[in-house]
């Protein structure tokens, strides 16, 4: 299975700011997926994005808000924009490895003040 | 709108007594569905799903298609169980976006 690692694996921003979560994977993958955990909530799946097109944004996410780039077969970036309280969650990226089993990374957990 | 139904946020348990999560989803056709576990300070993963037939860490899970159900069970509950468990449906294969349904905490009591 894929190993992922995510950066940061947590921070605590101001709102108005902007923070980047880097997700790193040791093998090539197609499909890598962000998600958001809201406190005592479900996983989320805010986009998917595929190395070589812009990232498909899910229902109530947006490119402005959420930008997400992929560079390459094993990164992905995603940005939480000019975050507000209600962004404090946590992020996780996950990669499909084939099968339709999905391998997920540590988290990031974001605090926004 | 297609759903995945987890009605029990926590589940309590002995150990050694049987265990069961529910979970109903509701999508029309076959999908294929998965139990993910996330541990005490560890990363969700997948424990185990449906097409494989497996059990993992003593745990089975069936398809009931008539009642759209895809409950976890385990006879006998073990203290490293205690975790996190999602039920994710795929709504249909060449579609490879999982929905997670919001999770069953379960702790087992020695």
């Amino acid at each position: 299975s894929a190993v992922i690692s995510q950066k940061p694996s947590r921070d605590i921003c101001q709102r108005g700011t902007s923070l980047t979560i880097q997700c790193q994977v040791d093998s090539q993958v197609t499909m890598m997926f962000w998600y958001r955990q809201q406190p005592g909530q479900s996983l989320t799946l805010i986009a998917t994005a595929n190395q070589g097109s812009e990232a498909t944004y899910e229902s109530g996410f947006v490119i402005d808000k959420f930008p997400i780039s992929r560079p390459n077969l094993t990164f992905s970036t995603l940005t939480v924009s000019n975050m507000s309280p209600e962004d404090s969650s946590i992020y996780l990226c996950s990669v499909d490895q084939g099968a339709y089993e999905q391998y997920f990374g540590p988290g990031t957990r974001l605090t926004v003040t | 709108a297609q759903r995945v139904t987890q009605p029990e946020k926590l589940l309590s348990v002995f150990k050694g007594a049987p265990v069961e999560l529910k979970c109903n989803y509701s999508y029309s056709g076959s999908p294929e569905l998965f139990w993910y576990v996330q541990y005490s300070r560890q990363r969700l993963q997948l424990l185990l799903r449906h097409i494989s037939r497996e059990s993992i860490k003593g745990f089975t899970a069936d398809l009931n298609k008539g009642e759209t159900s895809f409950h976890l069970k385990k006879p006998f509950a073990q203290e490293e169980d205690s975790a996190m468990y999602y039920c994710a449906p795929l709504p249909n294969f060449g579609n490879e976006k999982l929905t997670f349904g919001t999770g069953t905490r379960l702790t087992i009591i020695p």
